[in-house]
């Protein structure tokens, strides 16, 4: 079962904050988060694994929250580099294999 | 350059043919993917294989069918059984939870 990933688009300018969330109604054991641009391969921002973690790259980071099966991840000062589609994976079994929410759309202005 | 990839970057299949989609990989990463990409959708697992001469289905295997008689290759056919081949196909192989993606495969039924 897909997660379900919030809001579906956001649109920003350069240097404001975004939040993308992501849920699972399975327990999960880890979040995948990628970006994607248009007409490109998917890229890995970064896994977290059960046990409540946050972990950080650049201005990018992201939470997870075992409990809630829940993930967020943090934009923070948007670049116009952000742009993209985000997707995040999650894995309830332990396999690493993610199973993909349907992304959220993200628009940095100058 | 260590990476994925796919051929061709573009196909286009009449209706009842079945078409091979190539992934090769360079990584030596063990377990290989193949995602499925429809707009809004995000990425559908179609079958994924985590050592030689083994693969197991994914959530929409129907219509599909893959071979992986060699660790660096994992190619896909897409069968007439498939009803609605159209699609963004793209190959990822896996090491300790990151996935590499390949750059893709648009596949169109003409």
């Amino acid at each position: 079962q897909q997660p379900v990933q919030s809001p579906q688009a956001v649109i920003l300018r350069e240097g404001e904050d975004a939040v993308i969330n992501c849920s699972s109604s399975k327990a999960l054991y880890s979040v995948h988060w990628y970006r994607q641009k248009h007409g490109e391969a998917p890229v890995f921002l970064m896994i977290l694994l059960k046990g409540g973690e946050q972990k950080g790259h650049d201005k990018i980071s992201a939470s997870f929250n075992e409990k809630k099966q829940q993930s967020s991840l943090y934009l923070t000062a948007s670049q116009l580099s952000y742009s993209g589609t985000y997707f995040c994976g999650t894995d309830a079994g332990g396999s690493y294999i993610p199973t993909f929410g349907r992304g959220t759309s993200l628009i940095v202005h100058p | 350059d260590g990476g994925i990839t796919q051929s061709p970057k573009y196909l286009f299949r009449k209706e009842g043919q079945n078409v091979t989609l190539s992934c090769e990989q360079n990584l030596n990463h063990d377990a290989m993917y193949w995602y499925r990409q429809d707009p809004g959708q995000g990425l559908r697992l179609i079958y994924y294989s985590q050592i030689v001469n083994d693969f197991q289905k994914g959530d929409i295997a129907e219509g599909y069918s893959v071979s992986r008689e060699k660790k660096e290759s994992f190619p896909l056919t897409v069968t007439s059984a498939q009803k609605n081949p159209t699609a963004f196909y793209l190959c990822a192989s896996t090491q300790g939870g990151e996935a590499f993606f390949g750059q893709g495969t648009r596949l169109t039924v003409v």
